[in-house]
């Protein structure tokens, strides 16, 4: 499978851990997007790199929340001392960059969190 | 920002055709009008985009009328597995990512 890959699928926690996502882009793709998901919501904007260069930052990112994209190829999310509040899907998303408009965003299968 | 209006739940029985219609009275000059379906626990999956009339792809058609100002999705022939939430997004997803905000989507129900 040459998708978005996430990894774990699935984390429980207790509140006040630190926990640690992974995301795995489609290898050609220079573009990767972090999403935040609550429950019958549409995907929340989080951040976004340009290769190794993190470009955005929205304003939902606290500053327990940390994203890098060394060597502009996986990613990783990490949420420090985590609340219950941050229970949520989080998903990673990649496209090929470059284009204006047409750009399509393809989804990984995302990691849900469970804080206790 | 470009919001979008679209209803929030429909039922159809299989192998008839649906069709989502989203409204987006604010778009944009370069803002172009995607279309995502997303199934419980899984990330979205791009169905469909387009600028402008009509685009057709193999799972689905997507009407865009010359004001742009509104689309409608259209699933011929859904089957129990087209049972999903269906969101439409506009925007210019290369520069404005930030700004191109997934509403709570229309859930669709599919009976046999």
């Amino acid at each position: 499978d040459t998708g978005v890959s996430q990894n774990p699928r699935h984390k429980i926690t207790k509140r006040g851990q630190n926990v640690t996502f992974r995301c795995d882009p489609i290898s050609e793709h220079n573009r990767l997007y972090w999403y935040r998901q609550t429950l019958g919501q549409g995907p929340e904007f989080l951040t976004y790199f340009q290769n190794e260069a993190q470009l955005e930052k929205s304003r939902l990112l606290s500053d327990r929340f940390s994203a890098e994209r060394p060597k502009g190829s996986f990613s990783t999310l990490e949420i420090q001392r985590t609340e219950q509040g941050d229970s949520a899907m989080y998903l990673c998303a990649s496209s090929p960059g470059g284009g204006r408009g047409r750009e399509t965003q393809y989804f990984g299968p995302g990691t849900r969190l469970l804080v206790l | 920002l470009a919001k979008t209006t679209q209803p929030i739940s429909m039922d159809s029985y299989e192998g008839q055709e649906v069709n989502i219609t989203c409204s987006h009275n604010n778009i944009a000059t370069n803002d172009y009008i995607t279309w995502y379906q997303q199934f419980p626990s899984q990330g979205p999956r791009f169905i469909i985009q387009g600028y402008k009339t009509k685009v057709t792809n193999e799972v689905a058609s997507l009407f865009i009328p010359a004001d742009r100002k509104s689309s409608t999705l259209s699933l011929p022939r859904v089957s129990l597995s087209d049972t999903a939430v269906y969101y439409c997004l506009v925007g210019d997803m290369g520069t404005s990512y930030d700004k191109v905000i997934f509403g709570p989507g229309t859930s669709l129900s599919v009976i046999p």
